[in-house]
């Protein structure tokens, strides 16, 4: 079975410091993992994938395979960056199922 | 682009009514979902479609949730009866198989009274 772990409910940071959302996940392979983020009154939408190893609005995530962990990082955290984050694992093989966390919610504090 | 569109919005019905949300994907892509979100917590898969097969449904609680994709393209997701714990955002979203990245419609809230 897969499962994606966010332990945070809520992640108070103040403008300009680092964030780090957590997100473990449980799969018995190799995943294809992403971070998806709705802002408030949005729908929502993908934020990055760790196959791409891009970064998006300043944001980084690295697979960590050995610690089954796909942490979210930003060195400067923005107001607009206060959202709902939801870290979200895909078996790439036939099946293709999708599972979320049960998500984190940044506050940015100004 | 419309985006994948859903509705309605909002619904608002009393317990053992039915109720029906109807969700149109983006052009081409061939996978549809259909998720439940309950508050406070992350979207939960009922049924995928893989053009109009339904190739997950094993969390689609059957004795009173329906739901189709005619010809591959629209879906409508049914409850019937509806039931007070069924209140949440009933989300659709649709992706190719090749990308995996999901497209979200901004969700059908559902309010059982």
């Amino acid at each position: 079975a897969q499962r994606v772990t966010q332990p945070e409910k809520l992640l108070s940071v103040f403008k300009g410091a680092p964030v780090e959302l957590k997100c473990n996940y449980s799969y018995s392979g190799s995943p294809e993992l992403f971070w998806y983020v709705q802002y408030s009154r949005q729908r929502l939408q993908l934020l990055l994938r760790h196959i791409s190893r891009e970064s998006i609005k300043g944001f980084t995530a690295d697979l960590n395979k050995g610690e089954t962990s796909f942490h979210l990082k930003k060195p400067f955290a923005q107001e607009e960056d206060s959202a709902m984050y939801y870290c979200a694992l895909r078996n790439p093989g036939g099946y293709q199922k999708v599972t979320f966390g049960t998500g984190t919610k940044l506050q940015v504090i100004p | 682009e419309a985006g994948v569109v859903q509705s309605p919005r909002y619904k608002i019905i009393e317990k053992k009514q039915p109720v029906a949300f109807w969700c149109n994907p983006i052009s081409g892509h061939n996978t549809l979902y259909w998720y439940l979100q309950n508050l406070g917590q992350g979207p939960e898969l009922l049924i995928r479609y893989e053009n109009e097969e339904a190739v997950d449904d094993s969390q689609l609680p059957k004795d009173r949730f329906s739901a189709e994709r005619l010809k591959g393209v629209d879906s409508t997701l049914k409850i019937q009866p509806a039931e007070l714990g069924d209140s949440a955002v009933y989300l659709c979203a649709s992706s190719l198989a090749s990308t995996g990245e999901l497209f979200f419609g901004e969700g059908s809230r559902l309010t059982v009274l």
